[in-house]
C-alpha cells in the first residue's frame, strides 16, 4: 500500500513564525503536491513537484515556498505565517507526471496561526 | 484555467436511497474526471474515474456518467449505506504533460440509518 505521511496532525504557530510542513511518501513516486483545504473552497493546489529539486506553482502559491531535496520528501514552507494561512494542509503523491495518475493523499496537517 | 462547479454542497439521504452529485467544468480540453472520497480525519481517496472516450463507468454501487457536450459529469451511489457518509470531490484535468487536477468544492453526504 502507498503511504503518505505528514509530520504533524495539528500545529499551532504564532503570526510571523517560519513554519515547515513535511511530507514523506514510501512508493518512489515522482510527483508530489501540496493542497490547502478550506470549508466551502474545496482543495486548492499550492505547489507541486515532478522531480527532485523541481517545483511548479499551483493556483495559490503566494506566501508559500517548497523544497524537494530528496525524491520521497516534499516540504511546504510558510516564510512568515499569517492568520489567513490557518487551514488544513494536504500532501499527495502520484507515480508519474501524467495527470491521469491516481493521487494518494496523506491525512493532513491542521494548522492554526494565532 | 479550468473551473469545476459541484452541487449540492450537502446531501442527506436515508440508508438504501440513491445519491447523485453533479459537477460541471469549463475547459472543453479536459478529458479526465476522477472522484475522491474523504472520510472524517483522513485524506481524500480515489473511488472512481472516467475518461472522455467513455460515457459511463460502474463499480458495484458506484457509477459515473459523463456528458462532454454539456460539460458535466455525475456520481451516482445506489443502495447507500452509513459508511458512504463522507465528503466527495469531483475533479477535472487534461491528460497531457504535467496537467494538474482542478477540484470541485466538495459535497458532504450524510446517510442516515
Amino acid at each position: 500500500d502507498v503511504k503518505v505521511t505528514q509530520s504533524s496532525r495539528y500545529l499551532v504557530k504564532r503570526t510571523g513564525e517560519k513554519v515547515f510542513l513535511e511530507c514523506v511518501q514510501d512508493m518512489d513516486h515522482e510527483n508530489m503536491f501540496w493542497y490547502r483545504q478550506d470549508p466551502g473552497l474545496g482543495l486548492r493546489l499550492i505547489y507541486f513537484s515532478y522531480d527532485v529539486k523541481m517545483k511548479e506553482k499551483g493556483d495559490i502559491p503566494e506566501g508559500y515556498s517548497v523544497s524537494r531535496e530528496k525524491k520521497e520528501r516534499f516540504s511546504l514552507i510558510l516564510e512568515s505565517a499569517s492568520t489567513n494561512q490557518t487551514s488544513m494542509y494536504l500532501c499527495a503523491s502520484s507515480l508519474t507526471g501524467v495527470a491521469q495518475e491516481t493521487q494518494y493523499f496523506g491525512p493532513g496537517t491542521r494548522l492554526l496561526v494565532l | 484555467g479550468e473551473n469545476v462547479e459541484q452541487h449540492p454542497s450537502t446531501l442527506s439521504v436515508q440508508e438504501g436511497d440513491s445519491a447523485v452529485i453533479k459537477c460541471t467544468y469549463s475547459d472543453s480540453a479536459s478529458n479526465y474526471f476522477p472522484w475522491y472520497k474523504q472520510e472524517l480525519g483522513k485524506g481524500p481517496q480515489l473511488i472512481i474515474d472516467i475518461r472522455s472516450n467513455v460515457g459511463e463507468k460502474k463499480d458495484q454501487r458506484i457509477a459515473v456518467t459523463l456528458n462532454k457536450t454539456a460539460k458535466h459529469f455525475s456520481l451516482h451511489i445506489t443502495e447507500t449505506q452509513p459508511e458512504d457518509s463522507a465528503v466527495y470531490f469531483c475533479a477535472a484535468s487534461m491528460i497531457s504533460g504535467y496537467s494538474t487536477l482542478t477540484f470541485g468544492k466538495g459535497t458532504m453526504l450524510l446517510v442516515s440509518p
